[in-house]
């Protein structure tokens, strides 16, 4: 079954405490990104990648970093540095020129 | 600056019945304009996608138009069944070198509640 897989469903962090969140892809896309979701508010991106070994900041990178070592892989920590993390957080792979296929989430919240 | 403003913010519908929501964007120059269903708790999932060229596309229930001289979308869903409750999100995307093929701008969504 081809995919997105994001993992896990729920998450929740302590303060000062760094979480990673998941995203592996059997799509064999070459390019990955991060979204964040707040309640009313469209996507928005965090961080990206096009190729193995390379990545990009987007939109609301502070307080976030990432790694892409494998095609499949591309993980995504919140670091005590982002002081307000509580949201649902959305990993895709790009189809083509824009097609996104989305995971089913993670919802982050703080304790 | 590039937008993409959707309306409805919300809607209630009676199942059975027909309902419009729409999408107007400001993103110049336009590529495609995607449609998703974004059920709750879950990652959108395409609809259909226009491109400049398209006045109309249907798949199964769902309707999109688009008029690219006024920048206008709209989503047509025909008698309208439980499944159908969801947030459905207007994506517009544009050529942009600097952010790989494409650049694109989110719509903050309508939430679609049909109820029995």
């Amino acid at each position: 079954d081809g995919g997105i897989t994001q993992s896990p469903k729920y998450l929740f962090r302590k303060e000062g405490q760094n979480v990673t969140l998941s995203c592996e892809q059997n799509l064999n896309h070459d390019a990955m990104y991060w979204y964040r979701q707040d309640p009313g508010q469209g996507l928005r991106l965090i961080y990206y990648s096009q190729i193995v070994n390379d990545f990009q900041k987007g939109d609301i990178a502070e307080g976030y970093s990432v790694s892409r070592e494998k095609k499949e892989s591309f993980p995504l920590t919140v670091t005590s540095a982002q002081k307000n993390p509580t949201a649902f957080y959305l990993c895709a792979s790009r189809q083509g020129r824009e097609k996104l296929f989305f995971g089913s989430g993670t919802q982050l919240s703080v304790l | 600056k590039n937008q993409v403003e959707q309306s409805p913010q919300s809607l209630i519908i009676l199942e059975g019945k027909n309902c419009t929501l729409q999408c107007n964007y400001t993103v110049s120059p336009f590529s495609n304009l995607r449609w998703y269903k974004q059920d709750t708790g879950r990652g959108p999932v395409s609809l259909t996608i226009m491109t400049f060229s398209e006045n109309t596309k249907s798949n199964g229930r769902y309707t999109a138009t688009l008029d690219a001289d006024t920048k206008q979308s709209s989503l047509h869903i025909t008698a309208s069944q439980l499944s159908d409750s969801a947030s459905y999100i207007c994506v517009v995307s544009y050529p942009y070198s600097g952010a790989g093929s494409y650049q694109l701008t989110f719509g903050k969504g309508t939430k679609l509640s049909v109820i029995p």
